[in-house]
């Protein structure tokens, strides 16, 4: 039972265009979501989170998005830059396990 | 801040040996530690959650007697895989979490057993 999906393997962009990467979740019980960025080899490294309590959140040109009634959450980069091309993924946890459920990741890819 | 390391970054075993692989929090001490297992193009898969002094609690279907799992401070935790197979070839992940539900995460260990 996946209850982090991202259903995009990919997306391309052009480069000072918007990215929108999208994430799905099941659980109810998910209250807090995080953005990783991913390179090959590599750890995640994390790049900008969002409470169950919060709609938006927004740190320089990354934006996330929760939309709780629809259970969908996503992220903006505005605007994309070459070094941005990587792995994303969503993850979501529940403040009574702290673990972190992860969705399958989409790769983007900004085009100069 | 909120470095995390892990050790060795590739591993190359033969099977049926075992192999140990650190992760350490370099500037903060770490309540509870996490493994993950990536396979290629896949996501992260969590393997067990461990606190430090306490034994790690696994996620189903995580065999305990082959990945033992010990965090014996607040700034280390190791995984070690035995008795290690072909199909145990994979990339792992430590992250360390402070409080609250931001995890850091270490570089990973490319574990390739022949």
């Amino acid at each position: 039972d996946q209850q982090v999906k991202q259903n995009s393997p990919s997306l391309s962009v052009q480069e000072g265009r918007i990215s929108i990467l999208n994430c799905d979740y099941t659980n109810s019980m998910f209250d807090y979501f995080l953005w990783y960025k991913k390179y090959p080899a590599e750890g995640p490294t994390f790049l900008i989170s969002i409470s169950s309590i919060k709609d938006k959140n927004e740190d320089g040109r990354f934006t996330v998005f929760l939309n709780k009634s629809a259970k969908h959450l996503s992220l903006h980069i505005v605007p994309s830059q070459p070094g941005d091309s990587a792995v994303y993924f969503c993850a979501a946890t529940s403040s009574n396990t702290g673990k972190l459920i992860f969705g399958q990741g989409t790769t983007l890819q900004v085009k100069p | 801040g909120a470095v995390v390391s892990q050790h060795p970054s590739w591993v190359i075993c033969k099977s049926g040996t075992s192999v140990k692989i650190e992760c350490r929090s370099l500037d903060f001490q770490a309540t509870t530690m996490f493994w993950y297992r990536q396979f290629p193009k896949q996501s992260l898969m969590l393997m067990a959650t461990s606190n430090e002094g306490s034994k790690a609690t696994y996620e189903q279907g995580v065999e305990k007697d082959k990945f033992l799992i010990n965090h014996a401070s607040l700034t280390l935790s190791t995984l070690t895989v035995t008795s290690a197979h072909p199909e145990d070839s994979s990339f792992y992940i430590c992250s360390a979490s402070i409080q609250g539900n931001e995890q850091y995460f270490g570089p990973g260990t490319r574990l390739t057993v022949t």
